[in-house]
């Protein structure tokens, strides 16, 4: 069964530094997204991708964030200047669609950040 | 404002027992539900989704949910719970005009042989 894949499974990084989380989706799937679960939290939407470009996105994601996807499979969340405050784990999603049947999003196994 | 709540944070049950984990939402447009469970060290698994139409849904596992409007709730259900079910549970909602899911808090389960 085709799954969402996260790399890496856990990174460690020193405050300030700029941290690649990556994702493979769903191959037949058009919709992007990016969650993070700080420990004990919920698990927050952060952005969505569709087309090339944000869908949706949430005040969460400031100018320290950013998505792309650099070729046809991988899409990517940088953050340019990591805080403390950013340790959680971070969650890719897909979807075939937004809105409707094909609207639900399927999870990778995520990334757990951790910022010293 | 949109919200999911999951007012059991930890249930215990033994196993062959049923099972209903309860969710609530407050969402002003028409709801997308959906049920996810993460095992220890894993991702979020899609256990079942509801759009429309028949307001029982039954998902993987041997899972169920039913979703009453009138009362905001959809409620998950099991007849007889596995050791393997052991795990922590979240209700999400969306909808049609948005492309981001609200999660409830989540629901730890234990099982007990």
């Amino acid at each position: 069964e085709p799954e969402v894949t996260q790399t890496p499974s856990h990174q460690v990084t020193q405050m300030g530094q700029e941290v690649i989380l990556r994702c493979v989706p769903i191959s037949n799937h058009l919709y992007f997204y990016w969650y993070r679960q700080i420990l004990g939290q919920k698990v927050e939407f952060l952005v969505s991708f569709y087309n090339n470009e944000i869908s949706e996105k949430s005040e969460i994601f400031d100018d320290q964030f950013s998505v792309e996807r650099p070729d046809g499979s991988n899409f990517t969340l940088k953050i340019r200047s990591t805080k403390l405050e950013d340790s959680a784990m971070y969650f890719c999603a897909s979807s075939v669609r937004q809105g409707g049947l094909g609207f639900e999003q399927y999870f990778g196994p995520g990334t757990r950040l951790t910022v010293t | 404002a949109q919200s999911v709540t999951q007012p059991d944070i930890h249930i215990t049950v033994s196993e062959g027992a049923s099972l209903e984990l309860r969710c609530n939402y407050s969402y002003g447009a028409t709801p997308y539900l959906f049920w996810y469970v993460q095992s220890p060290g894993q991702g979020l698994q899609l256990l079942l989704k509801y759009f429309s139409g028949d307001t029982l849904v039954q998902g993987i596992k041997g899972f169920e949910a039913e979703f009453k409007r009138s009362q905001s709730s959809f409620n998950l259900r099991k007849p007889s719970v596995h050791w393997s079910d052991a795990a922590e549970y979240f209700c999400a909602v969306g909808s049609y005009n948005t492309d981001k899911l609200i999660f409830g808090t989540g629901t730890r389960l234990q099982v007990f042989p």
